[in-house]
């Protein structure tokens, strides 16, 4: 059964620096998701891209955050600065239409 | 402000009996619900959706029924069984029926506990 996947599984870095986090989308999918979840608090929704764009944003989603889909089957989020409130599981989900489909999600930890 | 709510955090049930799980909502503009199954350390997982012309969807074990008028949506597992333990979280959209512009909007999650 197709699935998303995301790498990598765990991710530490220093505050300040940048992090890219991958994500394989499930192939004829055409909607594409990033979610994150911070410890203990809600899965809440970052960004959706549709057709080599940005279609919707959360006020989460600032300057310091990017996604491209950089080849027919790769989707990256791109975290230019990290801060230590970005800590938290991430992520990505892809759809056809309403149904979502979520990978197993990158934590990510800035210390 | 939470839009959607799932109100208990958590429900013990024994195997064999009927999971009960319930979500409200507050914003009349959702018109697709989904219902996600999470383990810990683990993506969540699609169990069931419905949409807002429906009030019941059914699939094996679990059934999802929509009350409207009340902002209700229930998620039914019946028999319930040690392998549903799980946290179940319900989801909302305002995307367009049969498109998928629309963000997910999730709940706290209930963490089902089912007993042998």
């Amino acid at each position: 059964e197709p699935e998303v996947t995301q790498t990598p599984s765990h991710q530490v870095t220093q505050m300040g620096q940048e992090v890219i986090l991958r994500c394989v989308p499930i192939s004829n999918h055409l909607y594409f998701y990033w979610y994150r979840q911070i410890l203990g608090q809600k899965v809440e929704f970052l960004v959706s891209f549709y057709n080599n764009e940005i279609s919707e944003k959360s006020e989460i989603f600032d300057d310091q955050f990017s996604v491209e889909r950089p080849d027919g089957s790769n989707f990256t989020l791109k975290i230019r600065s990290t801060k230590l409130e970005d800590s938290a599981m991430y992520f990505c989900a892809s759809s056809v239409y309403n149904e979502q489909f979520f990978g197993p999600g990158t934590r990510l930890t800035v210390l | 402000d939470q839009q959607v709510k799932q109100n208990s955090p958590s429900l013990s049930v024994q195997e064999g009996r009927i999971s009960i799980l319930n979500c409200d909502y507050t914003n009349s503009m959702f018109d697709y619900f989904l219902w996600y199954k999470k383990y810990p350390a683990e993506g969540p997982t699609f169990l069931i959706s419905i949409s807002s012309i429906k009030d019941k969807n059914e699939d094996g074990r679990f059934t999802v029924f929509l009350n409207k008028s009340a902002k209700h949506l229930s998620l039914h597992i019946v028999p319930s069984q040690p392998g549903d333990s799980a946290v179940y979280f319900c989801a909302a959209s305002g995307g367009t029926y049969g498109g998928s512009q629309g963000n997910l909007i999730f709940g706290k999650g209930t963490k089902l506990s089912v007993k042998p």
